[in-house]
């Protein structure tokens, strides 16, 4: 079974408006890490969020939040205020295992292609 | 602060040549990462090295890839002979391990693009 979906192989958004990429999760490890990643065209992987299992709030940095429903195991980021350099591929990932010491694998989703429309 | 350096960005062979790829992490970073991404997916975990250890390298083609990370730093991916099926970005990304979540985030470098003909 996939860990991690993204339905939406492609998204628009008008510029300005905001957008909301769904990420669904598959785990039953009660500690583990949801991250978002933007690849623009250049392919490098940008960070732009983080939310622990454990956290009790919703991340939010900058224009990026991420809407947390741990029931739901999803883990969808919204970007408000969409900007033409939001254009790119997202990708959602998960890092099961102890936040303590020790790096885990990433597990990542196949990603949506965003366009932001001028 | 630097980021994660790779080198070449872009690389052509023909098939069953050898090809070298190059990673230096974000400084302090004791934890590397060797990732592969096919086109039109997300990027896969080739192997993981804690300092100069690989304490993952269970998805590793080990018949012909190798990696090696001599002094805990800098690191080369190697694959002997490409075949055209290994065509694809090949992502090197570091991480602080041992910190709290925020810092064991992973960063990733530019990445190659590898092309075998």
């Amino acid at each position: 079974a996939q860990k991690i979906t993204q339905t939406q192989p492609g998204m628009f958004v008008q510029e300005k408006e905001a957008v909301t990429l769904d990420c669904t999760y598959d785990t039953s490890d009660p500690s583990y890490g949801l991250f978002w990643y933007k690849q623009p065209s250049s392919g490098e992987m940008i960070f732009l969020i983080y939310q622990g299992s454990y956290d009790q709030q919703n991340a939010t940095e900058g224009r990026y939040s991420l809407n947390f429903q741990k029931a739901r195991k999803s883990a969808n980021l919204v970007i408000s205020a969409s900007q033409l350099g939001d254009s790119a591929m997202y990708f959602c990932a998960m890092r099961e295992g102890g936040s303590g010491a020790g790096s885990y694998q990433l597990t990542f989703g196949k990603g949506t292609k965003l366009s932001v429309i001028p | 602060e630097a980021g994660v350096v790779q080198s070449p960005r872009y690389k052509i062979i023909e098939k069953k040549q050898p090809v070298a790829f190059w990673c230096n992490p974000i400084s302090g970073h004791n934890t590397l990462y060797w990732y592969l991404q096919n086109l039109g997916q997300g990027p896969e975990l080739l192997i993981r090295y804690e300092n100069e250890e690989a304490v993952d390298d269970s998805q590793l083609p080990k018949d012909r890839f190798s990696a090696e990370r001599l002094k805990g730093v800098d690191s080369t991916l190697k694959i002997q002979p490409a075949e055209l099926g290994d065509s694809a970005v090949y992502l090197c990304a570091s991480s602080h391990s041992g910190g709290q979540p925020r810092t064991d985030t992973q960063y990733f470098g530019p990445g190659t693009r590898l092309t075998v003909l």
